[in-house]
């Protein structure tokens, strides 16, 4: 069964420029986040899903950075102008219900590099 | 703020010995932890968890304590191995609560054959 579907798998894009982040969820899976990962902050929530609905984006750094989610399998998170603070790992993951407790799949990550 | 601490950075164990990595959490509202771990190039992974009606878990060599008046978690790891190697995350949530899981920054484990 695929897991979490991530694309680009690496982006080097220069300041200021638009960054579009892909995401595909397991399907059947209502719940989705978007993580990021530094090394100074860790893993990050950045926003969550469910049903498609945005529920809590007090994650997302500014107004720089925005996602949606038009339908059950697809997700994007866009960047711009994208900045060379923004260079991290993000992770898209996916759960099977909204409760906590359930497991959070991972996709693989896309490594952002903003010069 | 972290609300959930990882002091060590990382950690160097000889294989067949005991791995014991450390969280501390600060908000009291937390009662259900996690650990997660990550292999380099992939996604972090769930490894094993922990509510806070109980005081350990056991999954094989993995275990997972909880000292819940002292806002303090371990996972200890025996024997280690070297494929154990990894960052190891360590994540707290609200049951009561939606899927908002707060992770901390991770301890990187490398088990020296």
């Amino acid at each position: 069964d695929a897991g979490v579907i991530q694309s680009p798998r690496h982006e080097v894009t220069e300041m200021g420029q638009e960054v579009t982040l892909r995401c595909k969820p397991i399907s059947g899976h209502n719940s989705l986040f978007w993580y990021r990962q530094t090394m100074m902050r860790g893993l990050e929530l950045l926003i969550y899903f469910n049903n498609n609905v945005p529920i809590d984006d007090s994650g997302m750094p500014e107004d720089r950075f925005s996602a949606k989610m038009p339908n059950a399998s697809f997700s994007t998170l866009k960047i711009q102008p994208s900045e060379p603070r923004d260079s991290a790992v993000y992770f898209c993951a996916s759960s099977p219900t909204d409760r906590a407790g359930n497991t959070i799949y991972f996709g693989e990550g896309s490594w952002l590099t903003v010069v | 703020d972290q609300q959930v601490k990882q002091n060590s950075p990382s950690l160097s164990v000889q294989e067949g010995r005991i791995s014991i990595l450390n969280c501390d959490y600060t908000n009291s509202m937390f009662d259900y932890f996690l650990w997660y771990k990550k292999y380099p190039a992939e996604g972090p992974t769930f490894l094993i968890s922990i509510s806070s009606i109980k005081d350990k878990n056991e999954d094989g060599r993995f275990t997972v304590f909880l000292n819940k008046s002292a806002k303090h978690l371990s996972l200890h790891i025996v024997p280690s191995q070297p494929g154990d190697s990894a960052v190891y995350f360590c994540a707290a949530a609200n049951s009561g609560g939606y899927q908002k899981v707060t992770f901390g920054i991770g301890t990187k484990l490398q088990v020296i054959p």
